[in-house]
């Protein structure tokens, strides 16, 4: 069966520090991943989605960026954070290639900037 | 652009009734619909979909009704149970959308007791 793995749970930042939030997929293969973020009293807002190791697109201009450096890896990273960053973060798998499919969420990381 | 509205926050019903959670879209051309449910500081969990060709999907308690023309689905919960007492998303998506899904804002729903 298919797991799927986000660390660290929480995270206590400071303002301008780096920011490198991991995912994992175990199970399948090829799949398509998604970083998307909650805002409290928000939905959820899709930033990052990738079809392939190294294919990344962007849906929303931030100081966040992402990478995928091998088929079920996917990490969100930020060079300086920001206060607004704070908020908690979720990795999301589907079936890939196929572009309509349930989507399956990880734990999600609480990250609080100060 | 908020696509997909679910313009209630927060939905109180009693054990054993129905819960009724709605969800509102603006594009014509999403064709695949689904509900995620939600507990605090977890991810959201895959609950029940449809696809546009359907009008009604069930799954035991959960039923989700699509009224195209209306562009609304809603979800049915009978009986509600207090486990069911979370955070519900609907999200929605068109094959020219690509991979993106739109997600609506979340209702709160609690079951009393």
């Amino acid at each position: 069966s298919q797991t799927i793995h986000q660390w660290p749970a929480t995270l206590v930042q400071p303002v301008g520090s780096p920011l490198s939030l991991e995912c994992t997929v175990e199970g399948t293969s090829n799949p398509n991943l998604y970083w998307y973020r909650q805002a409290a009293g928000r939905g959820l807002q899709l930033l990052f989605y990738s079809v392939g190791i190294g294919q990344i697109s962007s849906e929303v201009p931030q100081n966040l960026s992402a990478s995928r450096p091998q088929d079920r890896q996917f990490i969100l990273s930020s060079k300086k954070l920001l206060l607004s960053d704070s908020s908690f973060y979720l990795c999301a798998w589907s079936t890939g290639p196929q572009v309509i499919g349930t989507q399956y969420f990880g734990p999600g990381t609480r990250l609080t900037v100060l | 652009d908020q696509q997909v509205k679910q313009n209630s926050p927060s939905l109180s019903v009693q054990e054993g009734r129905i819960s009724i959670l709605n969800c509102d879209y603006t594009n014509s051309m999403f064709d695949y619909f689904l509900w995620y449910k939600k507990y605090p500081a977890e991810g959201p969990t895959f609950l029940i979909s449809i696809s546009s060709i359907k009008d009604k999907n069930e799954d035991g308690r959960f039923t989700v009704f699509l009224n195209k023309s209306a562009k609304h689905l809603s979800l049915h919960i009978v009986p509600s149970q207090p486990g069911d007492s979370a955070v519900y998303f609907c999200a929605a998506s068109a094959r020219d959308t690509g991979n993106q899904f739109y997600f609506g804002t979340g209702t709160s729903l609690t079951v009393i007791p």
